[in-house]
């Protein structure tokens, strides 16, 4: 059974540009979570979709934005982006509370 | 809003020491699950616990579940080097609402040869 597949591994862009990262969670699990993890901050809850809806939501600005597919894989977008949206973001799916996690998209921001 | 401290924070020994790491909360989980994590890399599933009071073992790893479902610890027996990384823990709230998982402030480990 596959894991979580995070795609892309690495990303380094400008400040001012526009991400997009993807998440392809483990085959029936139709729960996907976001985190940004940063070194200071620690694990930070983006938000959580649940059948292509976004079902939570974290303290992020509106420049993080999320979608979810009808086949459960989830993307984020980040705009504007600031030198301290660099960062490990992680994403996770869920089948009865128990997440399992992709090996994340490290982006830095320069 | 739930939330678990975990303690330490940070945690340097030498190999072969035993360890404790705790995580608490004021608030009751359904199950609570522990991570470890290694740089660059996302967290692992280590276990999950479900009943209070539920004491899981695996290899030098025990993990407890507090009685009352609002703490858990892990202790680690004869440290190795491979057991250095971030441990987390995560609770899942009670059933019936749409609340998400709260994962803990982390614990990083380093076991020194």
């Amino acid at each position: 059974k596959a894991g979580v597949t995070q795609t892309p591994r690495y990303l380094i862009k400008t400040r001012g540009q526009q991400v997009t990262l993807s998440c392809s969670p483990i085959s029936g699990h139709r729960s996907v979570s976001w985190y940004q993890q940063t070194p200071g901050q620690g694990l930070q809850f983006l938000f959580e979709y649940f059948s292509e809806t976004q079902r939570n939501k974290g303290n992020f600005p509106g420049r993080f934005s999320g979608r979810q597919f009808s086949n459960s894989r989830s993307e984020m977008n980040v705009s504007t982006l600031e030198l301290g949206d660099s960062a490990l973001y992680l994403c996770a799916s869920s089948l009865e509370g128990e997440a399992f996690f992709g090996q994340g998209t490290r982006l830095t921001v320069v | 809003t739930q939330l678990l401290e975990q303690s330490p924070q940070f945690l340097s020994i030498q190999e072969g020491e035993n360890l404790t790491v705790y995580c608490n909360s004021s608030s009751v989980f359904s199950s609570l699950q522990w991570y470890r994590q290694e740089p660059g890399e996302g967290p692992v599933l280590l276990v999950t616990v479900v009943t209070g009071g539920e004491v899981k073992k695996l290899k030098r790893l025990t993990f407890q579940f507090g009685d009352a479902r609002k703490d858990s610890s892990l202790h680690i027996t004869a440290a190795q080097p491979g057991d250095t990384g971030l441990y987390l823990c995560a609770g899942e709230p009670p059933s019936g609402g749409y609340q998400k998982v709260t994962f803990g402030t982390g614990t990083k480990l380093q076991v020194i040869p």
